[in-house]
């Protein structure tokens, strides 16, 4: 069975910073994909930014970007010029390519901001 | 974009009552619904998943018969939560596929959740 880490239970990250998020998963697929979702304290889950197992170029959305190693399994998660509403619990999450199949997540990991 | 409506957002329910909470697709047909459940500061855990039409599949010690899952159409599963007892208070969340989404669909979309609280 698939199974993702996060060995970050809480990170802190001064407003204006550069935070990484770690995760590594384990699977013996060659082709799947990866998320990370954010939970404020909202608890709404949103979707931050995914990544396909099959493409080697890093996912990058505007302050977000992923550093993917496939060989490594491993997926982080980089916030630049941190923001306090970027404060949240940040999940990753891994599913097997087939669309309909479940998301497999991480602990997760609080993220906190100070002004 | 997608949105997926979960209603009630708080629910205080007596213990041995039962509680259904709803998800709506609105703007999309959800073939698959997952629904989870997360304590404070703790990780998503799947329950269940229901494609419209046939029987949910419930995950390992989840008890079906407790939390009845119900996908009648393609836009609307619920989950009943019965004999509801202090120890099922939790936060459950629904996720829902787009079926025009394809094989290699991307992420999917969640509810907003609900705060079950049982006295």
């Amino acid at each position: 069975a698939q199974t993702v880490t996060q060995s970050q239970p809480e990170m802190s990250v001064q407003e204006a910073e550069t935070v990484t998020l770690s995760c590594t998963y384990d699977t013996s697929e060659s082709d799947y994909y990866l998320f990370w979702y954010k939970q404020p304290p909202s608890r709404q889950m949103i979707l931050v930014i995914r990544q396909e197992a099959y493409k080697q170029q890093n996912a990058t959305e505007n302050r977000f970007s992923v550093n993917f190693q496939k060989a490594a399994k491993s997926f982080s998660l980089k916030i630049s010029d941190s923001q306090l509403g970027d404060a949240a619990m940040y999940f990753c999450a891994y599913r097997e390519v087939e669309y309909g199949n479940k998301l497999v997540f991480g602990a997760g990991t609080i993220l906190r901001v100070k002004s | 974009g997608a949105v997926v409506s979960q209603h009630p957002s708080r629910v205080i329910c007596k213990s041995g009552t039962s509680v259904k909470i709803e998800c709506r697709s609105l703007d999309f047909q959800a073939t698959t619904m997952f629904w989870y459940r997360q304590f404070p500061k703790q990780s998503l855990m799947l329950m269940a998943t229901s494609n419209e039409g046939s029987k949910a599949t419930y995950e390992q010690g989840v008890e079906k018969d407790k939390f009845l899952i119900n996908h009648a159409s393609l836009t609307l599963s619920t989950l009943t939560v019965t004999s509801a007892h202090p120890e099922d208070s939790s936060f459950y969340i629904c996720s829902a596929r787009d079926r025009t989404r394809g094989t290699r669909g991307y992420g999917y979309t969640f509810g907003s959740g609900t705060r079950l609280t049982v006295v």
